[in-house]
Protein backbone atom coordinates (compact mmCIF):
# COMPACT_ATOMS: atom_id res chain seq x y z
CA UNK A 1 0.00 0.00 0.00
CA UNK A 2 1.17 3.16 -1.16
CA UNK A 3 1.76 5.48 1.98
CA UNK A 4 3.76 8.23 3.71
CA UNK A 5 4.40 7.18 7.04
CA UNK A 6 4.86 9.70 10.41
CA UNK A 7 6.41 8.87 13.78
CA UNK A 8 5.35 9.69 16.49
CA UNK A 9 1.69 10.28 16.02
CA UNK A 10 1.85 12.43 19.56
CA UNK A 11 4.83 13.58 21.51
CA UNK A 12 4.88 15.95 24.26
CA UNK A 13 8.51 17.15 24.91
CA UNK A 14 9.99 19.73 27.17
CA UNK A 15 11.39 23.54 26.01
CA UNK A 16 15.64 22.74 24.52
CA UNK A 17 15.19 18.95 24.74
CA UNK A 18 16.39 17.98 20.58
CA UNK A 19 13.74 15.54 19.38
CA UNK A 20 13.53 13.99 16.00
CA UNK A 21 10.21 13.28 14.07
CA UNK A 22 10.68 10.75 11.43
CA UNK A 23 8.60 10.35 7.71
CA UNK A 24 9.34 7.65 4.95
CA UNK A 25 7.96 6.94 2.24
CA UNK A 26 7.58 3.82 0.16
CA UNK A 27 6.66 5.01 -3.55
CA UNK A 28 10.33 6.14 -5.10
CA UNK A 29 9.22 10.16 -4.93
CA UNK A 30 11.64 12.42 -5.21
CA UNK A 31 9.61 15.53 -3.61
CA UNK A 32 9.33 15.54 0.01
CA UNK A 33 7.89 18.06 2.20
CA UNK A 34 7.05 19.34 5.50
CA UNK A 35 4.13 21.38 7.08
CA UNK A 36 2.63 22.55 10.08
CA UNK A 37 -0.88 23.42 11.19
CA UNK A 38 -2.04 25.86 12.75
CA UNK A 39 -5.94 26.62 13.96
CA UNK A 40 -6.83 29.70 11.96
CA UNK A 41 -3.47 29.37 10.08
CA UNK A 42 -4.07 26.79 7.92
CA UNK A 43 -0.72 24.29 6.23
CA UNK A 44 2.20 26.30 6.29
CA UNK A 45 5.19 24.80 4.27
CA UNK A 46 8.48 24.55 6.41
CA UNK A 47 11.25 22.47 4.19
CA UNK A 48 11.11 20.78 0.99
CA UNK A 49 12.78 18.73 -0.58
CA UNK A 50 13.21 18.12 -4.61
CA UNK A 51 15.83 14.89 -4.19
CA UNK A 52 18.10 13.47 -2.11
CA UNK A 53 20.91 15.65 -0.91
CA UNK A 54 18.11 19.37 -2.29
CA UNK A 55 16.53 20.69 0.66
CA UNK A 56 15.07 24.12 0.43
CA UNK A 57 13.03 26.11 2.80
CA UNK A 58 9.60 26.96 2.51
CA UNK A 59 7.70 29.49 4.94
CA UNK A 60 8.02 29.19 8.00
CA UNK A 61 11.55 27.75 8.27
CA UNK A 62 12.77 29.05 12.07
CA UNK A 63 13.65 26.52 14.57
CA UNK A 64 13.64 23.48 12.01
CA UNK A 65 16.15 21.18 10.16
CA UNK A 66 15.64 18.60 7.97
CA UNK A 67 18.24 16.07 5.68
CA UNK A 68 17.51 14.66 2.63
CA UNK A 69 20.05 11.51 2.63
CA UNK A 70 18.17 9.19 0.60
CA UNK A 71 14.98 8.84 -1.12
CA UNK A 72 12.32 7.29 0.90
CA UNK A 73 13.33 9.24 4.62
CA UNK A 74 13.03 13.18 5.31
CA UNK A 75 13.59 13.58 9.10
CA UNK A 76 12.20 17.07 10.33
CA UNK A 77 14.90 18.27 13.39
CA UNK A 78 13.85 20.60 16.34
CA UNK A 79 17.44 21.35 17.80
CA UNK A 80 15.59 23.40 20.65
CA UNK A 81 12.03 23.31 20.98
CA UNK A 82 9.62 25.66 22.12
CA UNK A 83 6.34 26.25 23.05
CA UNK A 84 5.80 28.33 20.00
CA UNK A 85 6.54 24.80 17.67
CA UNK A 86 3.56 23.18 19.04
CA UNK A 87 1.77 21.86 16.46
CA UNK A 88 0.00 19.51 14.36
CA UNK A 89 2.77 18.69 11.78
CA UNK A 90 2.25 16.83 8.33
CA UNK A 91 5.03 15.18 6.21
CA UNK A 92 4.26 14.82 2.14
CA UNK A 93 5.80 13.13 -0.54
CA UNK A 94 5.12 13.32 -4.61
CA UNK A 95 6.34 11.76 -7.60
CA UNK A 96 9.02 14.11 -10.44
CA UNK A 97 10.46 16.50 -7.37
CA UNK A 98 7.64 18.87 -7.68
CA UNK A 99 4.93 18.92 -4.75
CA UNK A 100 2.02 17.90 -8.14
CA UNK A 101 -0.33 14.94 -6.54
CA UNK A 102 1.44 14.82 -3.21
CA UNK A 103 0.11 12.42 -0.75
CA UNK A 104 0.45 13.45 2.98
CA UNK A 105 0.98 11.43 6.38
CA UNK A 106 -1.20 10.71 9.32
CA UNK A 107 0.37 13.68 10.64
CA UNK A 108 2.51 13.93 14.28
CA UNK A 109 0.87 16.21 17.08
CA UNK A 110 3.78 17.76 19.33
CA UNK A 111 3.28 19.88 22.03
CA UNK A 112 6.29 21.47 23.66
CA UNK A 113 5.22 22.96 27.54
CA UNK B 1 5.15 37.51 0.52
CA UNK B 2 2.98 35.31 -1.80
CA UNK B 3 -0.77 34.16 -0.29
CA UNK B 4 -3.77 32.57 -0.79
CA UNK B 5 -6.87 33.94 0.16
CA UNK B 6 -9.98 31.50 0.72
CA UNK B 7 -12.99 31.93 0.96
CA UNK B 8 -15.33 31.49 3.07
CA UNK B 9 -14.02 30.26 6.30
CA UNK B 10 -16.65 27.91 7.17
CA UNK B 11 -20.12 26.70 5.19
CA UNK B 12 -23.34 25.10 5.56
CA UNK B 13 -25.11 23.10 3.40
CA UNK B 14 -28.21 20.91 3.10
CA UNK B 15 -27.92 17.74 1.63
CA UNK B 16 -28.26 17.48 -2.05
CA UNK B 17 -26.99 21.73 -2.58
CA UNK B 18 -24.21 23.10 -4.03
CA UNK B 19 -21.15 24.12 -2.47
CA UNK B 20 -18.40 26.62 -3.71
CA UNK B 21 -15.51 27.29 -2.30
CA UNK B 22 -13.32 30.39 -3.50
CA UNK B 23 -9.43 31.23 -3.60
CA UNK B 24 -7.08 34.33 -5.01
CA UNK B 25 -3.23 33.99 -5.33
CA UNK B 26 -1.07 36.91 -5.58
CA UNK B 27 1.95 34.75 -8.12
CA UNK B 28 0.69 35.18 -10.96
CA UNK B 29 3.34 33.13 -12.36
CA UNK B 30 1.93 30.11 -10.30
CA UNK B 31 0.74 27.64 -12.63
CA UNK B 32 -0.45 24.23 -10.67
CA UNK B 33 -3.52 25.02 -8.57
CA UNK B 34 -4.89 21.53 -6.06
CA UNK B 35 -7.64 21.09 -3.61
CA UNK B 36 -6.88 18.54 -0.71
CA UNK B 37 -10.16 17.99 1.61
CA UNK B 38 -9.07 16.84 5.53
CA UNK B 39 -11.25 14.76 7.48
CA UNK B 40 -11.03 14.80 11.41
CA UNK B 41 -7.99 13.13 12.52
CA UNK B 42 -6.56 12.60 8.89
CA UNK B 43 -3.64 14.28 6.76
CA UNK B 44 -4.91 16.36 3.57
CA UNK B 45 -6.05 13.92 0.56
CA UNK B 46 -5.85 15.21 -2.75
CA UNK B 47 -9.62 15.59 -4.42
CA UNK B 48 -9.03 17.32 -7.78
CA UNK B 49 -6.20 19.86 -8.96
CA UNK B 50 -5.70 22.02 -12.06
CA UNK B 51 -2.89 23.45 -14.26
CA UNK B 52 -2.59 26.75 -15.39
CA UNK B 53 -3.11 25.66 -18.91
CA UNK B 54 -6.56 24.51 -18.40
CA UNK B 55 -9.84 26.54 -17.26
CA UNK B 56 -11.88 23.83 -15.75
CA UNK B 57 -11.85 20.26 -14.78
CA UNK B 58 -14.74 17.94 -13.91
CA UNK B 59 -14.18 14.50 -11.21
CA UNK B 60 -17.48 13.42 -10.74
CA UNK B 61 -19.74 15.40 -7.94
CA UNK B 62 -16.34 17.92 -8.07
CA UNK B 63 -14.85 20.34 -10.21
CA UNK B 64 -12.55 23.14 -10.36
CA UNK B 65 -12.46 26.08 -12.30
CA UNK B 66 -9.75 28.79 -13.04
CA UNK B 67 -9.43 32.16 -14.06
CA UNK B 68 -5.87 33.28 -14.61
CA UNK B 69 -6.41 37.12 -15.43
CA UNK B 70 -8.06 37.46 -11.91
CA UNK B 71 -5.83 35.37 -10.41
CA UNK B 72 -8.72 33.06 -9.18
CA UNK B 73 -10.11 29.85 -8.52
CA UNK B 74 -13.21 28.02 -7.08
CA UNK B 75 -13.75 24.47 -5.98
CA UNK B 76 -17.36 23.38 -6.47
CA UNK B 77 -19.23 20.69 -5.40
CA UNK B 78 -22.53 19.21 -6.23
CA UNK B 79 -25.44 17.08 -4.90
CA UNK B 80 -23.61 17.60 -1.51
CA UNK B 81 -23.64 14.26 0.93
CA UNK B 82 -22.78 14.11 4.61
CA UNK B 83 -19.80 12.66 4.19
CA UNK B 84 -18.41 15.52 1.96
CA UNK B 85 -18.10 17.26 5.82
CA UNK B 86 -14.56 18.01 6.09
CA UNK B 87 -12.33 20.83 5.68
CA UNK B 88 -11.25 21.99 2.26
CA UNK B 89 -8.05 23.76 1.47
CA UNK B 90 -6.62 25.23 -1.51
CA UNK B 91 -3.16 25.77 -2.70
CA UNK B 92 -1.39 27.31 -5.45
CA UNK B 93 2.82 26.51 -6.64
CA UNK B 94 4.80 29.24 -6.96
CA UNK B 95 7.15 29.12 -9.75
CA UNK B 96 10.24 30.44 -7.70
CA UNK B 97 12.17 27.60 -6.68
CA UNK B 98 9.27 24.99 -8.15
CA UNK B 99 9.06 23.12 -4.88
CA UNK B 100 7.14 25.88 -2.32
CA UNK B 101 3.35 25.26 -2.78
CA UNK B 102 1.45 27.90 -0.80
CA UNK B 103 -1.98 26.60 1.17
CA UNK B 104 -5.44 29.05 1.84
CA UNK B 105 -6.54 29.05 5.56
CA UNK B 106 -8.89 25.92 4.90
CA UNK B 107 -12.78 25.61 4.56
CA UNK B 108 -14.93 24.12 7.15
CA UNK B 109 -17.65 22.62 4.92
CA UNK B 110 -20.51 21.33 7.05
CA UNK B 111 -23.46 19.03 4.88
CA UNK B 112 -26.70 18.15 7.08
CA UNK B 113 -29.04 15.56 6.10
Amino acid sequence: EAQVTQNPRYLITVTGKKLTVTCSQNMNHEYMSWYRQDPGLGLRQIYYSMNVEVTDKGDVPEGYKVSRKEKRNFPLILESPSPNQTSLYFCASSAGGVPTEAFFGQGTRLTVV
Amino acid sequence: GENVEQHPSTLSVQEGDSAVIKCTYSDSASNYFPWYKQELGKGPQLIIDIRSNVGEKKDQRIAVTLNKTAKHFSLHITETQPEDSAVYFCAALLVRGQGNLIFGKGTKLSVKP
